[in-house]
């Protein structure tokens, strides 16, 4: 199993393009997450996604669209990037529990930088 | 004020010597993470529990829900546990909704 995957690793914007960062995983989970990790400040949810067809909004979705129309994979698109939104960002899936999430896995991050 | 407090922010260490990081929540919670981020940015899943105690090797995590505390200890730490420690707690939002809200980190650095 290739675990959860993210492209690209790196990416550099200006101001006002657009781009989908893309995240699949191999596990059947239903559960995947968009996450953005800056200095100083926890991770923060950007996304969610409890099954193929259903999203939500997490803590700071501004500026970002989803989409799951698989199980496998679950894009974020950033519609008109700006210096606010450069991050690193990380996706995760996780089974479904009794109780919501599972064990979280984590892909291995794109680290966004927007000019 | 955040949800999650982790304590202390930093942490040096001698190899050998065992560690705590602590985990103070505010809400109600159905499940509490600890995950570890290595330098080079990736993240794993060490431990989620609900209540009582768990241990995977030389780590172990514990969980107080009363007092809403977790902590996660080494035993006998090595340069190589050299890591950010987070803390992130599982709260439900409504219909098949959980939220995690994640602690800032504890920083990690175990010297030879």
């Amino acid at each position: 199993n290739a675990g959860v995957t993210q492209t690209p690793k790196f990416q550099v914007l200006k101001t006002g393009q657009s781009m989908t960062l893309q995240c699949a995983q191999d596990m059947n989970h239903e559960y995947m997450s968009w996450y953005r990790q800056d200095p100083g400040m926890g991770l923060r949810l950007i996304h969610y996604s409890v099954g193929a067809g259903i999203t939500d909004q997490g803590e700071v979705p501004n500026g970002y669209n989803v989409s799951r129309s698989t199980t496998e994979d679950f894009p974020l698109r950033l519609l008109s990037a700006a210096p606010s939104q450069t991050s690193v960002y990380f996706c995760a899936s996780s089974r479904a529990g009794l109780a919501g999430y599972n064990e979280q896995f984590f892909g291995p991050g794109t680290r966004l930088t927007v000019l | 004020k955040n949800e999650v407090e982790q304590s202390p922010q930093n942490l040096t260490a001698q190899e050998g010597e065992f560690i705590t990081i602590n985990c103070s929540y505010s809400v109600g919670i159905s499940a509490l993470h600890w995950l570890q981020q290595h330098p080079g940015g990736g993240i794993v899943s060490l431990f989620m529990l609900s209540s009582g105690k768990k241990k995977h090797g030389r780590l172990i995590a514990t969980i107080n829900i009363q007092e809403k505390h977790s902590s996660l200890h080494i035993t006998a730490s090595h340069p190589r546990d050299s890591a950010v420690y987070i803390c992130a707690v599982q709260t439900y939002s409504g219909g098949s909704n959980y939220k995690l809200t994640f602690g800032k980190g504890t920083l990690l650095t175990v010297n030879p």
